[in-house]
């Protein structure tokens, strides 16, 4: 019961490096999305794939890439990384929108970005 | 108005003290609502889905008002295992897959 899959758990960069996050999951959802969280900020959505081959920005996408590899992974990319991208990284998938509205996220246990 | 406004607390309560929080959101044509728990340093897991009739699971309560555009949570018969962070989840305006979530109202249940 794997349900979302996140790696790395813990990371450190410095600043101007690039680095992949990779996310799994095994539930087969149709949606995948990319969080960050912040002390005081709340939960905001970097970029989300409503379904495979697509994918839309969310409330917080600059500095950021996705790839809906498939339906299973959805990877998040930092081409340059930022002090001001310390933050925590969590994946979600869920089955998107279905006749009875929109279901559900589910999520990877998280990613601890450190940037110095 | 920000879309969804919660109550950050904290909220201290005894073991077996009954607990409401209230969430607000903008939007009025959000068409799903769920609660979420995240423990500290954790990933968010779903509490419940909040339903137009109110809906209940164990000790846990939600209900939902339309009109006035807010849903609430209520614990009967608190559990020191029901510390945590409550999170109040609407869908997004002008999209049917994204939700926002609210910053969180942290309970602390004391023995």
């Amino acid at each position: 019961n794997a349900g979302v899959t996140q790696t790395p758990k813990f990371q450190v960069l410095k600043t101007g490096q690039s680095m992949t996050l990779q996310c799994a999951q095994d539930m087969n959802h149709n949606s995948m999305y990319w969080y960050r969280q912040d002390p005081g900020m709340g939960l905001r959505l970097i970029y989300y794939s409503a379904s495979e081959g697509t994918t839309d920005k969310g409330e917080v996408p600059n500095g950021y890439n996705v790839s809906r590899l498939n339906k299973r992974e959805f990877s998040l990319r930092l081409e340059s990384a930022a002090p001001s991208q310390t933050s925590v990284y969590f994946c979600a998938s869920s089955y998107g929108y279905t006749g009875t509205g929109i279901q559900p996220q589910h999520f990877g246990d998280g990613t601890r970005l450190s940037i110095l | 108005r920000k879309e969804v406004e919660q109550d950050p607390g904290p909220f201290n309560v005894p073991e077996g003290a009954t607990v409401a929080f209230n969430c607000t959101y903008s939007n009025s044509a959000s068409q799903s609502f769920f609660w979420y728990r995240q423990d500290c340093r954790k990933e968010p897991k779903l509490l419940m889905s909040v339903y137009s009739s109110g809906n209940e699971d164990g000790r846990f309560t939600a209900q939902l008002n339309r009109a006035s555009q807010y849903i609430s949570l209520l614990i009967r018969d608190s559990k020191l295992s029901d510390s945590a962070t409550y999170l109040c989840v609407v869908t997004s305006g002008g999209s049917n897959y994204k939700l926002t979530f609210g910053k969180g109202t942290l309970l602390t249940v004391n023995p």
